[in-house]
């Protein structure tokens, strides 16, 4: 059985402030993608990673996918309150997509 | 611009009434999927569904059951719903393959048994 960890559970910052949230897991994944889900909607793709090691830019997100490709994290650069929201990665096995639990990131003005 | 819809954005039904929750997609897409979402638990899959009437078991698939007869419709049904059944639940639908593929998601439903 995979185990799949995202952290922290919850996070709360302040607009500006920089933060890092992470995905863990003991097996190895074929790929990588991490969603975003504000309330009341459906999670929406923000990136998908598949080479160990790689490193994607999307504005003030940066997303990086493990050497051994069994982690991933996401790091966001001053963030503003609209970078609220469940913060879902979910990782490729055997052809089969696994969503993490999430973090829930509120950004405070 | 894409979109997945689901029948109701909240619906609250008894114990042991029949309940069907509907998704609709107008991308064409031959994978469609039915999760739920609850705190602490992230996204399960219940059943996914990979051409018109086909349909494979996700990994709680116990008290539920699928229909697709159309590809762009796929239907979630609760034979006889109980209290753990409340959740939210969400449809998604992707290109088909087996390469990483994005999975476009309807806003969701939130169903309390009671």
């Amino acid at each position: 059985t995979q185990l799949l960890e995202q952290s922290p559970q919850f996070l709360s910052i302040q607009e500006g402030e920089n933060l890092t949230v992470y995905c863990n897991s003991s097996s190895v994944f074929s790929s990588l993608q991490w969603y975003r889900q504000e309330p009341g909607e459906g999670p929406v793709l923000l990136v998908t990673v598949v080479t160990g090691g790689e490193v994607k830019k999307l504005k003030r997100l940066t997303f990086q996918f493990g050497d051994a490709r069994k982690d991933s994290s996401l790091h966001i650069t001053a963030a503003q309150p609209g970078d609220t929201g469940l913060y879902l990665c979910a990782p490729r096995y055997a052809g089969k997509s696994t969503f993490g639990d999430g973090t829930t990131l509120t950004v405070k003005p | 611009d894409v979109k997945v819809t689901q029948s109701s954005r909240y619906l609250v039904k008894r114990t042991g009434e029949k309940v069907f929750l509907e998704c609709v997609q107008d991308m064409d897409h031959e994978n469609m999927f039915w999760y739920r979402q609850d705190p602490g638990l992230g996204l399960r899959l219940i059943y996914f569904s990979y051409d018109v009437k086909m349909k494979e078991k996700g990994d709680i698939p116990e008290g539920y059951s699928v229909s697709r007869e159309k590809k762009e419709r796929f239907s979630l049904i609760l034979e006889s719903a109980s209290t753990n059944q409340t959740s939210m639940y969400l449809c998604a639908s992707s290109v088909a393959g087996q390469a990483a593929y994005e999975q476009y998601f309807g806003p969701g439903t939130r169903l309390t048994v009671t």
